[in-house]
């Protein structure tokens, strides 16, 4: 079947960096998306990559290894407002995109 | 450019029942995607529509349903619903393939069943 596999908590400290990893298990694939999701609010995208190396967005980077079906999302400079939960999605052969169960990032002062 | 819209917001039923939810998608998309969320879970996919044909389904009972319109709105149903329905579904629209990797969610339908 298809999988992804995610850490589902991951604390730090504001101002610190953060690295959550994904690895994933599907039939084709295309890509690996990450999104962000607040308690009682909706997904938002932050980043896609569908070849190997880091992509960096602001204070956010994602990186991506295809022959070891392994990816993570890097957070840098950590804020409060970082808070929330990340999920890692992979696009299959059908340009579906199959999601990890998602991280909880928990952000101390 | 208006984001992704749902209707309603919040649903409570009673076990049995039937719901339908609505979804409008970004002006121009064509794609619409439909995922249930219950908590601490990821998204579990429920199916996909493109210029009103289902293009992908996941596994769901065949109690859930779907469709979509000629102007890519689009609605679920969900018959005789059971207490384990409860949970956000989330409606989300995209770019057609291959530029689908970049899905734009509405803030959802709670429904709560009793």
């Amino acid at each position: 079947g298809q999988s992804l596999e995610q850490p589902s908590e991951v604390t730090a400290v504001e101002g610190a960096i953060v690295q959550i990893n994904c690895t994933y298990q599907t039939s084709g694939f295309y890509g690996l998306s990450w999104y962000q999701q607040h308690d009682g609010g909706a997904p938002t995208f932050l980043s896609y990559n569908a070849l190997d190396g880091l992509e960096e967005t602001g204070r956010f980077s994602s990186f991506l290894s295809r022959s070891d079906s392994y990816g993570y999302l890097l957070l840098q400079e950590l804020q409060m407002k970082d808070s929330a939960s990340y999920f890692c999605a992979a696009q299959d052969s059908n340009y579906q995109l199959i999601w990890g169960a998602g991280t909880k990032l928990i952000i101390k002062p | 450019k208006a984001g992704v819209t749902q209707t309603p917001r919040y649903l409570i039923k009673t076990r049995g029942q039937q719901v339908t939810l609505s979804c409008s998608p970004i002006s121009g998309h064509r794609s619409v995607s439909w995922y249930q969320q219950t908590p601490g879970q990821g998204l579990q996919f429920l199916f996909e529509y493109f210029s009103e044909t289902q293009r992908n389904k996941g596994n769901f009972p065949g109690r859930f349903s779907g469709r979509q319109f000629s102007n890519s709105r689009s609605e679920m149903n969900v018959s005789t619903l059971e207490l384990g329905d409860s949970a956000l579904y989330l409606c989300a629209s995209s770019l057609p393939r291959p530029n689908q990797e970049t899905q734009y969610f509405g803030p959802g339908t709670r429904l709560l069943v009793l």
